[in-house]
């Protein structure tokens, strides 16, 4: 079985500055893709960016980045120039490539972006 | 907007009731999935349907049950209800699973409280 840990429950950032949230993932499959999902206060889930574990490069949308590790099976995201509306609970996820893989979600990440 | 449609978005009932949510998935998505969100938790999984037939369970109370009909909106039944059933009741839905990219679409949620 998967399972997606996110060890920081809460965190907070300056306005404009940088931060990084982990995630780690326990897996025996070879081909997946990890996901982060954004949950504003408006309670809708919003995928922020993927990541597919057969690519190296490591994905990037606008101001956000991962650092994925397979090795190590790490997959942090990474905020970069953090604003208002970033203040989110944000979620891992995992799932195996392929038809029928249920999506698996750590239990979240609280990040308060401070004005 | 996801093109994933729920209802109804609040409801209150009372213990050892049963109740009925919905799910439309978006157009051309044949996957639909079912995640329970209980206070400040990670989203657990409940069950997927892929075209009409159940793909995946997860901890699914013998209590819930869910089908997908031939026009593929889902619905979710909880019944016997206690206190602890109240929480967010999130379905998505995902693209045909040849080719799954792993990413779901979420509705905005059903909010269930049991009084």
């Amino acid at each position: 079985a998967q399972t997606v840990t996110q060890s920081q429950p809460e965190m907070s950032v300056q306005e404009a500055e940088t931060v990084t949230l982990s995630c780690t993932y326990d897996t025996s499959e070879s081909n997946y893709y990890l996901f982060w999902y954004k949950q504003p206060p408006s309670r809708q889930m919003i995928l922020v960016i993927r990541q597919e574990a057969y690519k190296q490069q490591n994905a990037t949308e606008n101001r956000f980045s991962v650092n994925f590790q397979k090795a190590a099976k790490s997959f942090s995201l990474k905020i970069s120039d953090s604003q208002l509306g970033d203040t989110a609970m944000y979620f891992c996820a995992f799932t195996v490539a392929g038809g029928y893989q249920k999506v698996t979600f750590g239990t979240g990440t609280k990040l308060q972006v401070i004005p | 907007d996801s093109g994933v449609t729920q209802t109804p978005k609040h409801l209150i009932t009372a213990t050892g009731q049963r109740v009925t949510l919905r799910c439309s998935p978006r157009s051309g998505d044949l996957s639909v999935y079912w995640y329970q969100q209980s206070l400040d938790q990670g989203l657990q999984f409940l069950i997927q349907y892929y075209n009409g037939e159940e793909r995946a369970k997860g901890n699914i109370l013998e209590r819930f049950s869910a089908q997908q009909f031939p026009d593929l909106h889902s619905e979710l039944n909880l019944s016997s209800l206690e206190l602890g059933d109240s929480a967010l009741y999130f379905c998505a839905s995902s693209v045909d699973q040849l080719a799954n990219t792993g990413e779901l679409f979420f509705g905005e949620g059903s909010r269930l409280t049991v009084l």
